[in-house]
């Protein structure tokens, strides 16, 4: 019963490393998204897919890209990474746009130097 | 573009207690709205949804009703218990748009014995 997966869970970088954080359900939804959770600032939406081999951008993309593939996965990347993103990322899915219930992974925390 | 705007917290609050969390949004067409709930460490889950002007959704005790005359969602449970205790995200969805969703910035909710 896995539902949405993120790895890796706690990553560490250097500024200016790359990193990729993948995002896996397996519940067949055709719309994934990608949000970045901040203290006192809820969830904000990086970029989201509205099926296979579509992207879109959110409210704050700068510095990210995605690629979706494959329908099952969403790759969240960083080319330079940054000390302003340091942050919680949560990948999140949903099948049914008519009633919009968000699945979410269990997040990826990661921190930048 | 849509928003949301809820209570600000720390809520801190005795067991049995009645717990009220305001929630207002605005928004162009006529979403869907949620209430998710964080545990410590954990993604953000469905606590409950409503998908229409009068609707009422309810769980676990919680629940909350869509007054689309006041713009509102607020978060009601009778008696709450040591184990509420989390982080409650008001949320809507706009079904023309992707299903992209926008949060309130949360209100953590401690519950003590």
């Amino acid at each position: 019963n896995a539902g949405v997966t993120q790895t890796p869970k706690f990553r560490v970088l250097k500024t200016g490393q790359s990193m990729t954080l993948l995002c896996a359900q397996d519940m067949n939804h055709e719309y994934m998204y990608w949000y970045r959770q901040d203290p006192g600032m809820g969830l904000r939406l990086i970029h989201y897919s509205v099926g296979e081999g579509t992207t879109a951008k959110g409210e704050v993309p700068d510095g990210y890209n995605v690629s979706r593939l494959k329908k099952q996965n969403f790759l969240l990347g960083l080319e330079s990474a940054a000390p302003s993103q340091t942050s919680v990322y949560f990948c999140a899915s949903s099948g049914n746009l008519n009633t919009g219930e968000l699945f979410f992974g269990e997040g990826s925390r990661l921190t930048v130097l | 573009g849509d928003s949301v705007t809820q209570m600000e917290g720390p809520v801190t609050l005795s067991e049995e207690a009645f717990l009220t969390i305001n929630c207002t949004y605005t928004a162009t067409g006529y979403p869907s709205l949620f209430w998710y709930v964080q545990y410590p460490g954990e993604g953000l889950q469905l606590l409950l949804k409503a998908t229409k002007a009068d609707d009422k959704g309810s769980n676990k005790g919680f629940e909350a009703t869509y007054r689309k005359e006041t713009t509102s969602f607020h978060l009601e449970k009778g008696s709450v218990q040591v184990s509420d205790s989390a982080v409650y995200f008001c949320a809507l969805t706009d079904n023309t748009n992707a299903g992209k969703s926008t949060f309130g910035d949360g209100t953590t909710l401690t519950v003590k014995p």
